[in-house]
């Protein structure tokens, strides 16, 4: 079935570096993708998505872009701050049931001053 | 608009009582999913119903859950009797499609069986 694989966490930064959190899809066709952000103590956010292949989302600083050739939907942000500090999770929404969004196990962020 | 509003934020409970956790979705949003979240096991999606009808409740874990959804502003996901293995965040979220754009989730209800 569909799925989604998120590198491990924690990711710990010091502030202003470049970020890159990984994610890859296996899909049925072409999936929507999605990222999801958890800050703590709250639900989560969408961040920004993308629904066909070489879309790029993008929102508060934060890029994705939707590769095909290689399944993935990475997460980067050229300067994070700590206020960036939460967990981020991958999703995607399948072509053969739209209903649903499948999502990752989520990888934490972590940013230091 | 006020998004998805969940209550209680906080729920503290003995041991075999009875919870009820409550969801108002976004008005118009034909859609609305209980998650589950813990440390061990991530988001788990229990059920979701489509213009109040229950469509999937194939995660909801034994027949101590139960969800409903009377109406399209309003839906409860019940437990009875709790156990301390129900410890954990239970989440709502709405959407106006599906997952094809999306979803709106409420701030949790955290739910602590002792």
């Amino acid at each position: 079935g569909d799925s989604v694989t998120q590198m491990e966490g924690p990711v710990t930064l010091s502030e202003e570096a470049f970020l890159t959190i990984n994610c890859t899809y296996t899909a049925t066709g072409y999936p929507s993708l999605f990222w999801y952000v958890q800050y703590p103590g709250e639900g989560l956010q969408l961040l920004l998505k993308a629904t066909k292949a070489d879309d790029k989302g993008s929102n508060k600083g934060f890029e994705a872009t939707y590769r095909k050739e290689t399944t993935s939907f990475h997460l980067e942000k050229g300067s994070v701050q700590v206020s960036d500090s939460a967990v981020y999770f991958c999703a995607l929404s399948p072509r053969y049931n739209t209903d649903k969004l499948i999502f990752g196990t989520g990888t934490r962020l972590q940013v230091f001053p | 608009d006020a998004g998805v509003i969940q209550s209680p934020r906080h729920e503290v409970t003995e041991m075999g009582q009875e919870v009820t956790l409550r969801c108002k979705p976004i008005s118009g949003h034909d859609y609305l999913f209980w998650y589950r979240q813990t440390m061990m096991r991530g988001l788990e999606l229990l059920i979701y119903f489509n213009n109040n009808v229950p469509i999937d409740d194939s995660g909801m874990p034994e027949d101590r859950f139960s969800a409903k959804m009377p109406n399209a502003s309003f839906s409860t996901l019940k437990i009875q009797p709790s156990e301390p293995r129900d410890s954990a965040v239970y989440f709502c979220a709405s959407s106006s499609s599906g997952g094809n754009y999306g979803y709106t989730f409420g701030s949790g209800t955290r739910l602590t069986v002792v």
